[in-house]
């Protein structure tokens, strides 16, 4: 699996859209981007995946960019509740038992 | 939330002792996953399983063991607990190999 980077820390006030970023330039053509984020001692919750297109659910949007290089989580409004370590993870479709978690940014929405 | 229980939710044991953590499904997934989380590590795979009886092995599957004998639950024992497996164990599910994970709430162990 690709690695990614992340910035490790990032604020945003409430209420604001927080953008975070993800470089992923080694990333192949079977692989998608995974978002994940974990809030403090609770398991990992799934938040968006996408292969090229830019995808969007209740929770996210997922820009990535035309070369597939780098990728922007968007949460459009965030909250306090949004307060967590978000991961971006690359991930191939096929033999791809595990998901290989980095450091994460830390994401600190402030009232 | 996808329905996934883990207990025990805490546990405290000594060294040597044998320890066995349960993870419960009601989804139904034929994927299960056992993690652990250490500061400075991520989350590390121990072992997966591809249904019931078939299970295989991860990166750090040293000094742990599994057991599916049904769908819905999946077991991690630690046959003889080590200081170096106090950790954070997450277990997590899918519908098949290469299909979104879903995590459990996660079980926190101290090996005394």
């Amino acid at each position: 699996d690709a690695k990614t980077t992340q910035p490790t820390s990032m604020d945003c006030a409430e209420g604001r859209a927080a953008n975070l970023p993800c470089n992923h330039s080694t990333i192949s053509g079977n692989e998608y981007v995974y978002w994940y984020r974990q809030i403090h001692s609770q398991g990992p919750q799934y938040i968006i995946h996408g292969l090229k297109n830019n995808e969007t659910n209740e929770m996210a949007s997922l820009i990535i960019t035309e070369d597939r290089k780098s990728s922007t989580l968007i949460l459009p409004h965030a909250t306090l509740r949004d307060t967590a370590v978000y991961y971006c993870i690359v991930r191939a479709l096929q033999g791809a038992q595990k998901l290989v978690f980095g450091q994460g940014t830390r994401l600190t929405i402030n009232p | 939330d996808a329905g996934i229980t883990q207990s025990p939710r805490h546990k405290v044991t000594e060294t040597g002792t044998p320890v066995t953590l349960r993870c419960h499904q009601t989804e139904n997934h034929r994927y299960m996953y056992w993690y652990r989380q250490d500061p400075g590590h991520g989350l590390r795979l121990i072992h997966y399983s591809y249904g019931v009886k078939d299970t295989d092995k991860g990166e750090v599957s040293d000094g742990y063991s599994v057991s599916r004998s049904k769908t819905e639950d999946f077991l991690l024992t630690l046959e003889s607990a080590t200081s170096s497996q106090t950790s954070v164990y997450f277990c997590a599910i899918s519908t098949r190999e290469q299909e979104t994970q879903y995590f459990g709430p996660g079980t926190r162990l101290l090996v005394l």
